[in-house]
């Protein structure tokens, strides 16, 4: 079974760009996850979405948003980029939503904004 | 916000020992989780443990949780330098719906 695929794997942006990140979760999963991870903050939570439906949002700003699709696929989308912005992207999917179901990450994106 | 701490931030061992990293957080959970990250790569999940068990094993590991301590442990035994990699827990709260939150890692290297 093919694992969670997330693209592009590298990226580089200039201030006040946009960007989208794509994930394709393992299939049969319906829940998405994304996750920022810096070197300063760790990991900080996104986004969750469960059958296109978005469950829960993390505390970062507008500028930052996301969407599933039918197929289970994500996107999720930075405006307005700034230079905090880099840092590795991971989505995560799972079986179902929920506490007990384990997430099953990507490789991330790795987005420089300069 | 982080939920949990890992402690150390950092450790390092020879080959064939045991490598204890720790993990203290602040609210009722649900569940605490265990997830490996090599460099630059994504996480993978090692263990889950519930909020009414005290001890689970998995091959190598065994971790640990006190819920009046709001504290875990994961026991890496006879530690190879393959285990190289940044540790995290992650829990999530006991109020429900809400999403797993990670510490900020234990950086484990294991010299061969």
């Amino acid at each position: 079974k093919a694992g969670v695929t997330q693209t592009p794997r590298y990226l580089i942006k200039t201030r006040g760009q946009q960007v989208t990140l794509s994930c394709s979760p393992i299939s049969g999963h319906r829940s998405v996850s994304w996750y920022q991870q810096t070197p300063g903050q760790g990991l900080q939570f996104l986004f969750e979405y469960f059958s296109e439906t978005q469950r829960n949002k993390g505390n970062f700003p507008g500028r930052f948003s996301g969407r599933q699709f039918s197929n289970s696929r994500s996107e999720m989308n930075v405006s307005t980029l700034e230079l905090g912005d880099s840092a590795l992207y991971l989505c995560a999917s799972s079986l179902v939503a929920g506490s007990d179901s384990p997430l099953h990450f990507g490789n991330g994106t790795r987005l420089t904004v300069t | 916000s982080q939920q949990g701490e890992e402690d150390p931030q950092a450790l390092s061992i020879q080959e064939g020992e045991n490598a204890t990293m720790n993990c203290s957080y602040k609210t009722s959970i649900n569940n605490l989780q265990w997830y490996r990250q090599n460099s630059g790569r994504g996480l993978v999940h090692l263990i889950l443990i519930r909020s009414n068990e005290r001890e689970k094993h998995s091959g190598r590991l065994r971790v640990t949780l006190d819920t009046s301590k709001k504290s875990s442990s994961l026991l890496i035994t006879a530690s190879r330098a393959a285990d190289t990699a940044s540790y995290f827990c992650a829990t999530v709260r006991y109020s429900g719906n809400t999403p797993l939150v990670f510490g900020k890692g234990t950086r484990l290297s294991v010299i061969a």
